[in-house]
C-alpha cells in the first residue's frame, strides 16, 4: 500500500497563477483533509472532507477550492496565487471518527513569486 | 473553540536525558489529544493519542504522555533521549463528535546534544 500520496513535491508559481494539488489514499479512508504548514504557526486546516461528495470549510479556506473526486481522491485548486499562499501543503486521511489517526502525506512544497 | 499551546518552540536536551515537551489545551468539552512528530521533510506520523480510559498513554519509539484534566494538560515525556528523537513534534486536540480535523499547536523542535 502506498498510503496517502500527493503530487507534485515541489513546485514554484509566478503571482496570479493557477494550480491543482492531488491527494490520493489507498487506505479506504472515508475523511480527508488538507492542511497547510507555517514556520512557526503548526499545520492549520485549509478545507476537509467527512464522506465523499462533502466538502466544508476549516480554518483557513480564503484562496482555495476543493474537490472530492471519489473516495480516493481529494484535490485542492489555487485559483489565483498569491506570496502569502507559500507553504508546505499536507494532505491527510482517516476513517473519520474524532479519535481516529490521521495518516498524512509527504507534502509538497510550494512557492508563490 | 478549542486551542493548543506548545510551551517551547525548541528544546535542546543532551542524548540519555529525560525528554518533557509541554503541551496544553483549551477545549470546551472533553478532547481527544493526539502527539504526532515530523522528522525533516516528511508527513506527520501518529506517536500516541488519549480519547478515553487510561490517563497514561504509551506510544512508539519510547515516548508516553500523560492527559491531566485538572490541568488541562497533556505532556510527552521520554526517559532516555537518543539522537534519532531529533524531530518536530506537534501537540494536537479534536473534539468529541467532531470529524472536522484536528487543531495543532505551533510545534516544539526538539534538538539532542551528542
Amino acid at each position: 500500500n502506498a498510503g496517502v500520496t500527493q503530487t507534485p513535491k515541489f513546485q514554484v508559481l509566478k503571482t496570479g497563477q493557477s494550480m491543482t494539488l492531488q491527494c490520493a489514499q489507498d487506505m479506504n479512508h472515508n475523511s480527508m483533509y488538507w492542511y497547510r504548514q507555517d514556520p512557526g504557526m503548526g499545520l492549520r486546516l485549509i478545507y476537509y472532507s467527512a464522506s465523499e461528495g462533502t466538502t466544508d470549510k476549516g480554518e483557513v479556506p480564503n484562496g482555495y477550492n476543493v474537490s472530492r473526486l471519489n473516495k480516493r481522491e481529494f484535490s485542492l485548486r489555487l485559483e489565483s496565487a498569491a506570496p502569502s499562499q507559500t507553504s508546505v501543503y499536507f494532505c491527510a486521511g482517516s476513517s473519520g471518527g474524532s479519535t481516529d489517526t490521521q495518516y498524512f502525506g509527504p507534502g509538497t512544497r510550494l512557492t508563490v513569486l | 473553540a478549542q486551542s493548543v499551546t506548545q510551551l517551547g518552540s525548541h528544546v535542546s536536551v543532551s542524548e540519555g536525558a529525560l525528554v518533557l515537551l509541554r503541551c496544553n489545551y483549551s477545549s470546551s468539552v472533553p478532547p481527544y489529544l493526539f502527539w504526532y512528530v515530523q522528522y525533516p521533510n516528511q508527513g506527520l506520523q501518529l506517536l500516541l493519542k488519549y480519547t478515553t480510559g487510561a490517563t497514561l498513554v504509551k506510544g512508539i519509539n519510547g515516548f508516553e504522555a500523560e492527559f491531566k484534566k485538572s490541568e488541562t494538560s497533556f505532556h510527552l515525556t521520554k526517559p532516555s533521549a537518543h539522537m534519532s528523537d531529533a524531530a518536530e513534534y506537534f501537540c494536537a486536540v479534536s473534539e468529541q463528535g467532531g470529524a472536522d480535523g484536528l487543531t495543532f499547536g505551533k510545534g516544539t523542535h526538539l534538538i539532542i546534544q551528542p
